[in-house]
């Protein structure tokens, strides 16, 4: 399968402890991005990067929420202190580079539900 | 980005066509219509997009009105399989930026057997 993949599919964890989330993309994507979903809602940009560099990041991503994407492969989200607020499904997307055509499709990984007790 | 505004909800029988409706007003010139769906448990997958012609491929045909201000997701014929969140989403093409996705709730398609 050469989709993306994350890691874990569900963490649960108690309040105030540190989460990390992995995301492999689509091996020649140069664009990584990572959204957050609550339940009955649309997915929120939270931050993407373009190979290594983070280019963007949405007001949502808190001081606690940190990302890495070192050699421009796979990235981490890590959430330090979590609050029950916390609690979402964190997608994680890759694509090419922006096209003239407007494309720029973003392929989705499954995610990761995140419950924070 | 321009906002859209999409019905909460649709239900369609199995293997009748659906037309899923976007209103878009307040779309810009360099605004690319893009389609997304999500099926339960899973994350969002890409539809189709388009500028100003109506669009056909494997999975649907957008028709996108004369002045662009709307736009419909059509399903030829519906399978239960096609059962999900179809979120209709404006993004500009300006070079650089991140592209990000911005999603509304989108509407619920419920296709019954």
């Amino acid at each position: 399968d050469t989709g993306v993949s994350q890691d874990p599919r569900h963490k649960i964890t108690k309040r105030g402890q540190n989460v990390t989330f992995r995301c492999d993309p689509i091996s020649e994507h140069n664009r990584l991005y990572w959204y957050r979903q609550t339940l009955g809602q649309g997915p929120e940009f939270l931050t993407y990067f373009q190979n290594e560099a983070q280019l963007e990041k949405s007001r949502l991503l808190s001081d606690r929420f940190s990302a890495e994407r070192p050699k421009g492969s796979f990235s981490t989200l890590e959430i330090q202190r979590t609050e029950q607020g916390d609690s979402a499904m964190y997608l994680c997307a890759s694509s090419l580079d922006p096209s003239s055509k407007g494309s720029n499709e973003q392929f989705f990984g499954p995610g990761t539900r995140l419950t924070v007790l | 980005d321009a906002k859209t505004t999409q019905p909460n909800s649709m239900e369609s029988n199995e293997e009748e066509p659906v037309h899923l409706p976007c209103n878009h007003s307040t779309i810009s010139g360099t605004d690319y219509i893009h389609w997304y769906r999500q099926l339960p448990s899973q994350g969002p997958e890409y539809v189709i997009h388009g500028l100003t012609s109506n669009v056909n491929n494997r999975m649907a045909s957008l028709a996108i009105a004369e002045d662009r201000k709307s736009s419909t997701l059509i399903l030829h014929r519906a399978t239960l399989r096609d059962a999900a969140v179809y979120y209709c989403i404006l993004r500009a093409y300006s070079g650089a930026g991140s592209y990000q996705l911005t999603f509304g709730k989108g509407t619920k398609l419920s296709v019954i057997p």
